[in-house]
């Protein structure tokens, strides 16, 4: 079964940091691009990074180039979001998904459960 | 960035009923159009990719159409199982834009 499962959610400070993970499994994690989407309470979907297969390309959001950085590790089948310098409007349920592509375009599938960051004094 | 417009924003319907959202794009994205399905405290879920092609498992109630600028999701028969929020997602450029969702309430 296609999992992925992501951790590291929690309380942080104005302007601290957080360093979320998503383990997969099912798959063959070095193959697929991977991305981070995250969800503000109540509101929609908002795309936040990717990362290509072998890390070759990554690309991020305005709202949080040069505070967030992500990364994976294909021998531990492990994708990550350093998230530093944390902002009240960071606070959101962040999902891992898997980036299925094709000359047909992108898609997401599966995602995982999510992981709750909120950034609160 | 290419905005998404998803219309309406809420939506009543009763069990039994044919619905159909929509989703606008600010330019054309040809068909790299995506349909997500979301129940609340879940992850959401892919019905649809490339604007008219069902995900493995999906019920075929679900149906995808459009390319261009607009585009539809209809679900031919509503089902208790249906009522949700569903998002549209393009896939043409980066960075990736969804709408701002539908929510599916019982009527």
């Amino acid at each position: 079964e296609v999992q992925l499962v992501e951790s590291g959610g929690g309380l942080v400070k104005p302007g601290g940091s957080l360093r979320l993970s998503c383990a997969a499994s099912g798959f063959t994690f070095s193959s697929y691009s991977m991305n981070w989407v995250r969800q503000a309470p109540g509101k929609g979907l908002e795309w936040v990074s990717s990362i290509s297969s072998s890390s070759s390309y990554i690309y991020y959001a305005d709202s949080v180039k040069g505070r967030f950085t992500i990364s994976r590790d294909n021998a531990k089948n492990s994708l990550y979001l350093q998230m530093n310098s944390l902002r009240a409007e960071d606070t959101a349920v962040y999902y891992c998904a898997r980036v299925f592509g094709s000359p047909r375009g992108n898609w997401f599938d599966p995602w995982g459960q999510g992981t709750l960051v909120t950034v609160s004094s | 960035d290419i905005q998404m417009t998803q219309s309406p924003s809420s939506l009543s319907a009763s069990v039994g009923d044919r619905v159909t959202i929509t989703c606008r794009a600010s330019q054309s994205i040809s068909s790299y159009l995506n349909w997500y399905q979301q129940k609340p405290g879940k992850a959401p879920k892919l019905l649809i990719y490339a604007a008219s092609s069902l995900q493995s498992g999906v019920p075929s109630r679900f149906s995808g159409s459009g390319s261009g600028t607009d585009f539809t999701l209809t679900i031919s028969s509503l089902q208790p199982e249906d009522f949700a929020t569903y998002y549209c997602q393009q896939s043409y450029s980066t960075p990736v834009t969804f709408g701002q969702g539908t929510r599916l309430e019982i009527k």
